[in-house]
């Protein structure tokens, strides 16, 4: 596609339940990269993906986050046994190889956890 | 740990004033610097970017920025702020590598929300 897509764009979901979120990246961008955008918190780094591997992943908050990404395209994070502290935007992003590209942003998945 | 600061939280000014938002970032090394933009309701978008050479960067919608190595500084300036300027701002830095080096990751600041009043 044109741009990096997610989805769903709003999910609300209650405590305990797991989650997943979908990114499709842009055809071609070997890097993908998920963020969470807290309020007042700017932009936390939760993992990175080159193809299929992830070299770091190192912002994951806990053991209750996973991601994965095949094909070296479409990633899912996955959220399990979901608390309230992660309501959050999630971001995904996309870039081509090599150092200092600008990420591509898709519009984000609102999780609500009531 | 590296960091990007962001002084300015939130800015207020009439159109036609002058902007300036700060942005310092802790990492000694060679450095990739930039700027994003998110207007209300649409997401992250590039507004510009440093990777050498000249230092004042120009933009996208007449921001510039400039790089002041000794500063640790990547500036966000406008001479002149429009209504539609009104959104939250964000400067970003690439990581440092475990060996040195910039990576692709990119470290946030926590944003500066500049509303424009007409």
């Amino acid at each position: 596609g044109a741009g990096v897509s997610q989805s769903p764009s709003n999910k609300v979901t209650e405590k305990g339940k797991d989650v997943e979120l979908r990114c499709d990246p842009i055809s071609g961008h070997t890097a993908l990269y998920w963020y969470r955008q807290s309020l007042g918190q700017g932009l936390e780094f939760l993992i990175y993906f080159q193809g299929n591997s992830a070299p770091d992943k190192s912002g994951l908050p806990s053991d209750r986050f996973s991601a994965e990404r095949t094909g070296g395209s479409v990633s899912t994070l996955t959220i399990q046994r979901t608390q309230q502290e992660d309501s959050a935007v999630y971001l995904c992003a996309s870039s081509l190889k090599g150092q200092g590209d600008g990420y591509t942003f898709g519009s984000g998945t609102r999780l609500t956890v009531v | 740990a590296q960091s990007v600061s962001q002084h300015n939280h939130h800015v207020i000014l009439s159109e036609a004033a002058s902007l300036e938002l700060g942005c310092n970032y802790s990492y000694g090394g060679t450095v990739n610097l930039f700027w994003y933009v998110q207007y209300p309701g649409q997401h992250l978008q590039l507004l510009l970017k440093y990777f050498s050479g000249d230092p004042l960067v120009k933009g996208i919608k007449g921001f510039e920025a400039e790089f002041i190595k000794s500063k640790f500084s990547f500036n966000l300036r406008k001479p002149s702020v429009q209504w539609s300027d009104t959104a939250e701002y964000f400067c970003a830095v690439n990581a440092e590598g475990p060996y040195g080096g910039a990576t692709n990751k990119l470290i946030f600041g926590t944003g500066t929300l500049l509303a424009v009043q007409p």
